[in-house]
Parts: structure tokens; C-alpha cells; sequence
């Protein structure tokens, strides 16, 4: 099955700082997604990137993907206090029906 | 839109009863799955659905570990005899094939 491992495991940087998460994967895949969590809830979808996709941006959100190296990286820009929750990433299997598994996610603390 | 409801939301049960956790996905969406969180920890995946295929039970960790759907709504989750070990949040998402996953807030499980 596939596997989304992400780096680091934790990260504290002050307000307005840009903060950088990486994930890594085993096997081929149709897309990759980020999701954020807040302490005590579900996860909530941050943007998709296809394996035909290099970059994409979403606010200050900006994912890149390299399927080359099997990984991918979630750039938050200008973060804010509120960014600061646990991220994840996930892979999409390439054929139909497939399962995705989620990484230890990285939990990011903005300081005010 | 309603979106992926789970209930309970919290649950304390007695070592050694059963319980039923319950999700109720979002109408049309042929994929939900059942993942398992403990406290700091990533999300560990449980059992996959999709559409009218066999379910991959493949992260099921003991036969006290069930789970049914009937045909592309409720989903349960039963737990038998259970241990403190399996003392966690419960979290539930459904999505289209290949599309993002919408979670549910969770059902916490304390075991005493």
C-alpha cells in the first residue's frame, strides 16, 4: 500500500515566518493531498496535486511535487498563529480502488 | 451539505464490552474509511470500502475488530471485548474515487 512519511516530525517558528513540510513516498501514484487537523478533530483537505503536476498553489499554500525522488513539499507562507495544527499528506494509488495511508504528520506551532 | 457524521462522539465503555461506532457518509460517495488515532499520533489505517468490491480489511489489528456497510451508506465499526488498548479517536471519512477525503469529527473511545 502506499505510504506518506512527512518531515520533520515537529517545527515552531514565529508568526510570519514561512514554514516547510516534506513527505515522501514508496510507489507510483495518481495524486498526493495535504490535510490539517486541528487538536481533537477530523482532518480537513488542504489541495491535491496530480503526478502529471509539478507545482500548485492555493492562497498561501504552495505544494510541489517530484515523482522522480517519490516527494512532495507544502510550503505555508506569511504563517499565522491559527496555521498551527498537525499536517499529513496522502497518496493516491494509481490503480482503481486502491487504499491511501497517511504518514505521522507534522505538527507545526506558530508563535504569536 | 451535511458532511460525514459519526456518533457517538465520545464513548466510555468497561475492559472487556463491546461497542458499535457508527458513520454516516456522505450521500453518493463510494469509497469511506475507517482509520484509528491515538493521542499525538498519526492516523492508522483500519478498513477501506468502495463501492460493492470485497472491503480491504488489511489494517483490521485483531479479529475483535469488525466493520459493515450497507451498500453506499452507514458504515459500523465494532469492537469486541475491548482493551484498553483500544482506547483512541475513531475517525471515518468517505470521498468519490480518487477524490479528497471528507472526515468525520471522530469518535473518542476511552476503555477503563
Amino acid at each position: 500500500s502506499q505510504q506518506g512519511e512527512e518531515d520533520p516530525q515537529a517545527l515552531s517558528i514565529q508568526e510570519g515566518e514561512n514554514a516547510t513540510m516534506n513527505c515522501s513516498y514508496k510507489t507510483s501514484i495518481n495524486n498526493l493531498q495535504w490535510y490539517r487537523q486541528n487538536s481533537g478533530r477530523g482532518l480537513v483537505h488542504l489541495i491535491l496535486i496530480r503526478s502529471n503536476e509539478r507545482e500548485k498553489h492555493s492562497g498561501r499554500l504552495r505544494v510541489t511535487l517530484d515523482t522522480s525522488k517519490k516527494s512532495s513539499s507544502l510550503l505555508i507562507t506569511a504563517s499565522r498563529a491559527a496555521d498551527t495544527a498537525s499536517y499529513f499528506c496522502a497518496t493516491v494509488g494509481e490503480l482503481y480502488g486502491q487504499n491511501f495511508v497517511f504518514g505521522p504528520g507534522t505538527r507545526l506551532s506558530v508563535l504569536p | 451539505g451535511a458532511g460525514v457524521s459519526q456518533s457517538p462522539s465520545n464513548k466510555v465503555t468497561e475492559k472487556g464490552k463491546d461497542v458499535e461506532l457508527r458513520c454516516d457518509p456522505i450521500s453518493g460517495h463510494t469509497a469511506l474509511y475507517w482509520y484509528r488515532q491515538r493521542l499525538g499520533q498519526g492516523l492508522e489505517f483500519l478498513i477501506y470500502f468502495q463501492g460493492n468490491s470485497a472491503p480491504d480489511k488489511s489494517g483490521l489489528p485483531s479479529d475483535r475488530f469488525s466493520a459493515e456497510r450497507t451498500g453506499e451508506s452507514v458504515s459500523t465499526l465494532t469492537i469486541q471485548r475491548t482493551q484498553q488498548e483500544d482506547s483512541a479517536v475513531y475517525l471515518c471519512a468517505s470521498s468519490l474515487m480518487l477524490k479528497p477525503l471528507h472526515f468525520g469529527n471522530g469518535t473518542r473511545l476511552t476503555v477503563t
